[in-house]
This record gives structure tokens, C-alpha cells and sequence, in this order.
């Protein structure tokens, strides 16, 4: 069963704006990572955040974890034409396996 | 560099009639996955191994099976595609999990099987 939920299920911005993007789960995690899709690819890793850890910036991105809320959000500064595509949170188990959120599908129009 | 690479990138198939996918890395991760994501939804994880261990999800159906001959590649067998089973079929690598440390799975392109 799917693991994260995400909020919005689409977003659409135009080009220099913020996009901010929510992930939810429901059970204890090891770290909870980021990737992102374009349209008919595979995915690529953006960042990872492990539980012990409350914010993390790479770059324009910017993620949040907050475990009591078992909560997570993305925050892409001064988006780009370039970043449109779908971003999917997936926690991390213990057991090693990662299991994604539904993806929210971010259109960046310049 | 260092990659995973999934061939072809798009396939057609009839029903019924059986398919093989194939995965290959260069990064020398000791575990290999298989997702299926259908449209505008999560991947769904299929199996994986760890190095020869094979290790299915408890979901997955018995008409998907896979193989990995040695350490870089990996093949998704669907012995009798339906019409259900069309979707992008996504192979990943990484290291095992170790606790502390970062476990990023690198993606392939996909392959996108079309069922007539």
C-alpha cells in the first residue's frame, strides 16, 4: 500500500516563483528521500533527509521533516521552466525499501 | 559513467504472449529493483534482489518473475501479459541499507510495455 499521500496533486507556476509541495505518511521511517520525474523517465534522486533531521537545502531546494507530524515538504526557490516534472516523496523503511507517494506533477510556465 | 541502463526503451507485446525486459548498471550496487508505475501514479515495487538473494513483494503476481544472472544485470519476465500489466517498468540500483548512511536508488529510463 502507498506509504505518502502528496499535496497538491498538481501545481502550476509561472517561471521565478516558489513551488511548495507536502508529503505525508503513516508509519515510522529511516529517512525520507525526493526524487523527481520528467515526463516518460525514470527517476532521479533529489535529496535525502534522514529522521534525526529537520530541514535540509540543496541548491534552490529545501525540505522540511517534521516526524510527530510525520510530515515532509519540498520547497523549490526561484523556479525554472526546466523544473517541470512530477516530485514523489518515498520513506525509507527498515527494511531498506522505499515506498512512494502518488507524486505531485509541478508545470512551470515561463 | 556510471549508469543503469534499461532495454528497450519501449516495447509492444500481444496478450498473452511473453515478454522479457532487461536491466543492466555499471555502478556495481550489490541490489537491483523492479517498479511498476502505471500512469500518473507511485512506482510500485515488484521485487528485488540483494546480490542472488531474490526477494518478491507479497502483491506481486505470479505472471512476473525475474532474474539476475550476475551482479549487473537483471531481467523482469511477464509470462503472459494482460491488458492490466501495461505500464512503465523501472529498474534501480543501490547499495544495501545501512543505518546512518545514505540509500539514494538510481533509476533507469524505463521501459514502456504496450499490450495489444
Amino acid at each position: 500500500s502507498q506509504q505518502g499521500e502528496e499535496d497538491p496533486q498538481a501545481l502550476s507556476i509561472q517561471e521565478g516563483e516558489n513551488a511548495t509541495m507536502n508529503c505525508s505518511y503513516k508509519t515510522s521511517i529511516n529517512n525520507l528521500q525526493w526524487y523527481r520525474q520528467n515526463s516518460g523517465r525514470g527517476l532521479v534522486h533529489l535529496i535525502l533527509i534522514r529522521s534525526n533531521e529537520r530541514e535540509k537545502h540543496s541548491g534552490r531546494l529545501r525540505v522540511t521533516l517534521d516526524t510527530s507530524k510525520k510530515s515532509s515538504s519540498l520547497l523549490i526557490t526561484a523556479s525554472r521552466a526546466a523544473d517541470t516534472a512530477s516530485y514523489f516523496c518515498a520513506t525509507h523503511d527498515s527494511w531498506g525499501k522505499l515506498q512512494f507517494g502518488a507524486g505531485t506533477q509541478v508545470v512551470v510556465t515561463p | 559513467d556510471a549508469m543503469v541502463i534499461q532495454n528497450p526503451r519501449y516495447q509492444v507485446t500481444q496478450f498473452g504472449k511473453p515478454v522479457t525486459l532487461s536491466c543492466s548498471q555499471t555502478l556495481n550496487h550489490n541490489v537491483m529493483y523492479w517498479y511498476q508505475q502505471k500512469s500518473s501514479q507511485a512506482p510500485k515495487l515488484l521485487f528485488h534482489y540483494y546480490d542472488k538473494d531474490f526477494n518478491n513483494e507479497a502483491d506481486t503476481p505470479d505472471n512476473f518473475q525475474s532474474r539476475r544472472p550476475n551482479t549487473s544485470f537483471c531481467f523482469l519476465d511477464i509470462r503472459s501479459p494482460g491488458l492490466g500489466d501495461a505500464a512503465m517498468y523501472l529498474c534501480a540500483t543501490s547499495f544495501p541499507w545501512v543505518a546512518g548512511k545514505n540509500n539514494e536508488q538510481f533509476f533507469g529510463p524505463g521501459t514502456r510495455l504496450t499490450v495489444l
